[in-house]
């Protein structure tokens, strides 16, 4: 398994526009997280998954932002309508059913988002 | 709510000198914590992690102590190389953990 891959690495959209970020976990990992991380800051939690089901959404997440994992494997986290302020790295992580508490959650290397 | 206060960076050392970066938590409870490094390029990686007070989490020669008293859970090595330079973050909490604001660490030759 090469780790948590996220697609595509950069994206330039035009403010209004609608985009959409893909997630592929470690393959037997269940849970999955979806950070905001800005420019010298540490990342943000956004949402979380366990299977398909998101269990906990952060503050953060506006009703422009959606994610989804319709199969519980690969996760999308879609903007609408996106603002100069989403400009950000968008980063996923994974983590097996005990990796929450343990601290073992493995990161991709994110979406840069640049929203002109 | 619960919150990390890190070191403000950026740190630059000499090859072989000790390192310490601070990190005290704000927190209900004793949550788990955690050192995560970035190294260019790369993503996130999990450094070490004390789940427990009193814990030292340790790897790749740095050590952290979990520290209930001052609620701190400092990043120390001994003998820095240059290729720890990197940005490293404390967090605290399992699912959705708080991070730090990172501190950039050059090490030169």
């Amino acid at each position: 398994d090469t780790g948590v891959s996220q697609n595509p690495r950069h994206k330039i959209t035009k403010r209004g526009q609608n985009v959409t970020f893909r997630c592929d976990p470690i393959s037997e990992h269940n849970r999955l997280y979806w950070y905001r991380q800005t420019l010298g800051q540490g990342p943000e939690f956004l949402t979380y998954f366990q299977n398909e089901a998101q269990l906990e959404k952060s503050r953060l997440l506006s009703d422009r932002f959606s994610a989804e994992r319709p199969k519980g494997s690969f996760s999308t986290l879609e903007i609408q309508r996106t603002e100069q302020g989403d400009s950000a790295m968008y980063l996923c992580a994974s983590s097996p059913a005990g990796g929450g508490r343990s601290g073992e959650a493995f990161f991709g290397q994110g979406t840069r988002l640049t929203v002109v | 709510g619960d919150s990390v206060t890190q070191m403000e960076g950026p740190v630059t050392l000499s090859e072989e000198a000790f390192l310490t970066i601070n990190c005290t938590y704000t927190a209900t409870g004793y949550p788990s914590l955690f050192w995560y490094v970035q190294y260019p390029g790369e993503g996130l990686q999990l450094l070490l992690k004390a789940t427990k007070a009193d814990d030292k989490g340790s790897n790749k020669g740095f050590e952290a102590t979990y520290r209930k008293e001052t609620t701190s859970f400092h990043l120390e090595k001994g003998s820095v190389q240059v290729s720890d330079s990197a940005v490293y973050f404390c967090a605290l909490g399992a699912l959705g953990r708080r991070f730090g604001a990172g501190t950039r660490l050059t090490v030169k030759p």
